[in-house]
């Protein structure tokens, strides 16, 4: 069974911070790893995915993500955050490219403060 | 590219009645379309997984008699919601997926969002 974990529901930083939105997985074959971005009341946007052909994953609206192994981590960051990415950012895991069921962590809320 | 159109967006109806709501893949043929229901503040959970020509796969706890999906083309697929009652109330989204080697999967509509009053 695949499954992950978000720390942190909401996360709250000042525009032009740094994002640093956590996500671990757990997973017993080697993972693919997605970040989404969802707005009120709109479905999901990919932002980035990890398919194992780099550690380090870039995604749209300036957003990364970086896989460890070793920490079983793929935590997401933006080096300064602006309003517009205000949203809920869901990690997600598959073990078959997302051909298949993926899972879904429970989402963590990002506020910007101006 | 990778369009996937659901309608409604939103939809009120009465207990009792039933409801259909449409996820349409507009630009790729989706061989696999997965329903999800959102809760509100979380995450998504998945309800079954359509694959083209044969029946739904539920999850564990769906009842597949009140949530009946259809997926009878490779562009269309369809939930209805039987006998809706408020605790049906919810946000509903389609992602549709084509086959693999042919483009990247997860393509997410836009959500319904069901009011049962």
């Amino acid at each position: 069974a695949q499954s992950v974990t978000q720390l942190g529901s909401h996360v709250s930083v000042s525009e032009g911070a740094l994002v640093l939105l956590r996500c671990n997985y757990s997973s017993s074959v080697p993972p693919y790893l997605f970040w989404y971005v969802q707005y009120p009341n709109q479905g999901l946007q990919l932002l980035l995915k990890y398919t194992s052909a780099a550690t380090l994953v870039k995604g749209i609206n300036g957003f990364e993500a970086e896989f460890k192994k070793s920490e079983t981590s793929f935590h997401l960051t933006k080096p300064s955050a602006h309003m517009s990415d205000a949203a809920e950012y869901f990690c997600a895991v598959s073990d078959s490219g997302g051909y298949q069921k993926v899972t879904f962590g429970i989402g963590t809320k990002l506020q910007v403060i101006p | 590219g990778a369009v996937v159109s659901q309608h409604p967006s939103w939809v009120i109806c009465k207990s009792g009645t039933s409801v259909k709501i449409e996820c349409r893949s507009l630009d790729f043929q989706a061989t696999t379309m997965f329903w999800y229901r959102q809760f509100p503040k979380q995450s998504l959970m998945l309800m079954a997984t359509s694959n083209e020509g044969s029946k739904a796969t539920y999850e564990q706890g769906v009842e597949k008699d009140k949530f009946l999906i259809n997926h009878a083309s490779l562009t269309l697929s369809t939930l209805t919601v039987t006998s809706a009652h408020p605790e049906d109330s919810s946000f509903y989204i389609c992602s549709a997926t084509p086959p693999v080697g042919q483009g990247s999967p997860l393509h997410f509509g836009n959500g319904t969002r069901l009011t049962v009053t």
